[in-house]
C-alpha cells in the first residue's frame, strides 16, 4: 500500500535558522506530490507541488522543495524561518491518474523568536 | 485559489442519532472529493474518495455503512456519520479536486468540521 513517511514530528528552532523537513513515500509508479501547511486555527493550504519537469520546486512563503527519484523523497526547506511559519507542515502523495491522495503525519514546527 | 466550503463548523450530537456534513466546490467543478479524518496531533487519515457520480471509494478499515458518502453533483459532496458514538468524535476535513489530469490535481480543503458525539 502506499505510505507517506514523516520523521522528527516536533522541530523547535530559532529565527533565521534554517529548517529541512523530510518526506519519503513507498509507490514505485509516478507520483504528484505536494507539501501543505496548517497554520494554527487555520485549514490547510497548498505551500507547493510538483508534477514534472524541474525537481527543484519553489513555493510560496520562501519555501523550496526538491523531488529525488531514486530516493523516493520530496523534502522541504526553507533557508531562514520566522516566527510566522509556526505550523504543522503536511506531505501529501498521490499516483498519477490516480485520486487517492495519502498524507504522511506532519512536522510540527514551532519557530521562537 | 479555488475554495471550498465545509458546513457545519462544529456540530454536537447525542449519541444514536446521525449526522451529516456538507463539502462545497464554491468555484470550481470537483469530479473528486475526498474525505479525511484527523484525530488530535495526529495527520489526515483518507476515509473515502468520491467521485461525481459514482460510488465513494472508501479506504480500508472505514465502513462504508456508518460513513456514508453521496458526491450527487460536481460542487457536492456529503458525509453522513451514522448512528454516532461518542468514539466517532473527531474532526473531518473534506478536500476537492478538479479533474485528474497532471495539470489540474491539486485538491483544495474545507475548513473542517468538528464533530462531537455526546
Amino acid at each position: 500500500a502506499q505510505s507517506v513517511s514523516q520523521h522528527n514530528h516536533h522541530v523547535i528552532l530559532s529565527e533565521a535558522a534554517s529548517l529541512e523537513l523530510g518526506c519519503n513515500y513507498s509507490y514505485g509508479g509516478t507520483v504528484n506530490l505536494f507539501w501543505y501547511v496548517q497554520y494554527p486555527g487555520q485549514h490547510l493550504q497548498l505551500l507547493l507541488k510538483y508534477f514534472s519537469g524541474d525537481p527543484l520546486v519553489k513555493g510560496i512563503k520562501g519555501f523550496e522543495a526538491e523531488f529525488i527519484k531514486s530516493k523516493f523523497s520530496f523534502n522541504l526547506r526553507k533557508p531562514s524561518v520566522q516566527w510566522s511559519d509556526t505550523a504543522e507542515y503536511f506531505c501529501a502523495v498521490n499516483n498519477y491518474g490516480n485520486n487517492r491522495l495519502a498524507f504522511g503525519k506532519g512536522n510540527q514546527v514551532v519557530v521562537i523568536p | 485559489g479555488a475554495v471550498v466550503s465545509q458546513h457545519p463548523s462544529r456540530v454536537i450530537c447525542k449519541s444514536g442519532t446521525s449526522v451529516k456534513i456538507e463539502c462545497r466546490s464554491l468555484d470550481f467543478q470537483a469530479t473528486t472529493m475526498f474525505w479525511y479524518r484527523q484525530f488530535p496531533k495526529q495527520s489526515l487519515m483518507l476515509m473515502a474518495t468520491s467521485n461525481e457520480g459514482s460510488k465513494a471509494t472508501y479506504e480500508q478499515g472505514v465502513e462504508k455503512d456508518k460513513f456514508l458518502i453521496n458526491h450527487a453533483s460536481l460542487t457536492l459532496s456529503t458525509l453522513t456519520v451514522t448512528s454516532a458514538h461518542p468514539e466517532d468524535s473527531s474532526f473531518y476535513i473534506c478536500s476537492a479536486r478538479r479533474g485528474v489530469s497532471r495539470g489540474n490535481t491539486e485538491a483544495f480543503f474545507g475548513q473542517g468540521t468538528r464533530l462531537t458525539v455526546v
